[in-house]
């Protein structure tokens, strides 16, 4: 079974612009979770969707959304780009969704370098 | 609210001898546990999970982690280091009742010498 994809793998973008990334996940799963990588931050989580809706959300401003099409397959976009965007973004996927039982299956992530 | 504390953000160890990850947590509920693995330029892998069955769990490429409520503890451990586990080690807990999404540590990175 083919893993959780992730592309670009890299992106540069500039201040003020917008980003989107996709995301893939394993075949039959249909949740899926975004988190931001930083080296300050750590690892946060940014939302996640089930059932093309999105079913939770982290603490992050507007400028972040996501979407997700009824055959998994999700989006982010980031918009009007800052430099603290630049970060790894990381895509999970899981069965259902219940974080808490369900086992997420990480992609290798999208690095954004915002200049 | 959940969170999570690793208690060292760096580890050293030789070769062939045992492994330490020490990580506790804070939980409303009943927590899940886990441990991820991060390889340089590389996406998170599951190292083992635990969820309220039995309190020792083992995961892949020998290790293991004991979830002790008493001590809000769930410490990852291997009896023998190999080169290929230096990476970086992420604790992570998620709240059953609260739905809510995983909480990861800060990191421990794993430094394995020759």
């Amino acid at each position: 079974k083919a893993g959780v994809t992730q592309t670009p793998r890299y992106l540069i973008k500039t201040r003020g612009q917008q980003v989107t990334l996709s995301c893939s996940p394993i075949s039959g799963h249909r949740s899926v979770s975004w988190y931001q990588q930083t080296p300050g931050q750590g690892l946060q989580f940014l939302f996640e969707y089930f059932s093309e809706t999105q079913r939770n959300k982290g603490n992050f401003p507007g400028r972040f959304s996501g979407r997700q099409f009824s055959n998994s397959r999700s989006e982010m976009n980031v918009s009007t780009l800052e430099l603290g965007d630049s970060a790894l973004y990381l895509c999970a996927s899981s069965v259902s969704g219940s974080h808490s039982t369900d086992t997420q299956y990480f992609g290798p992530g999208t690095r954004l370098t915002v200049l | 609210a959940q969170s999570v504390t690793q208690l060292d953000s760096h580890v050293s160890v030789s070769e062939g001898t045992p492994v330490l990850l020490r990580c506790n947590y804070s939980s409303s509920y009943s927590p899940s546990l886990f441990w991820y693995v991060q390889h340089p330029n590389k996406g998170l892998q599951l190292l083992l999970k635990y969820t309220s069955a039995a309190t020792l769990v083992k995961g892949i490429n020998g290790f293991e982690a004991e979830f002790k409520k008493s001590e809000t503890s769930f410490h990852l451990t291997k009896p023998s280091a190999h080169m290929s586990d230096a990476a970086e080690y992420f604790c992570v807990v998620s709240e059953r009742q609260a739905g809510t999404a995983l909480i990861f540590g800060k990191g421990t990175t794993l430094s394995v010498s020759s």
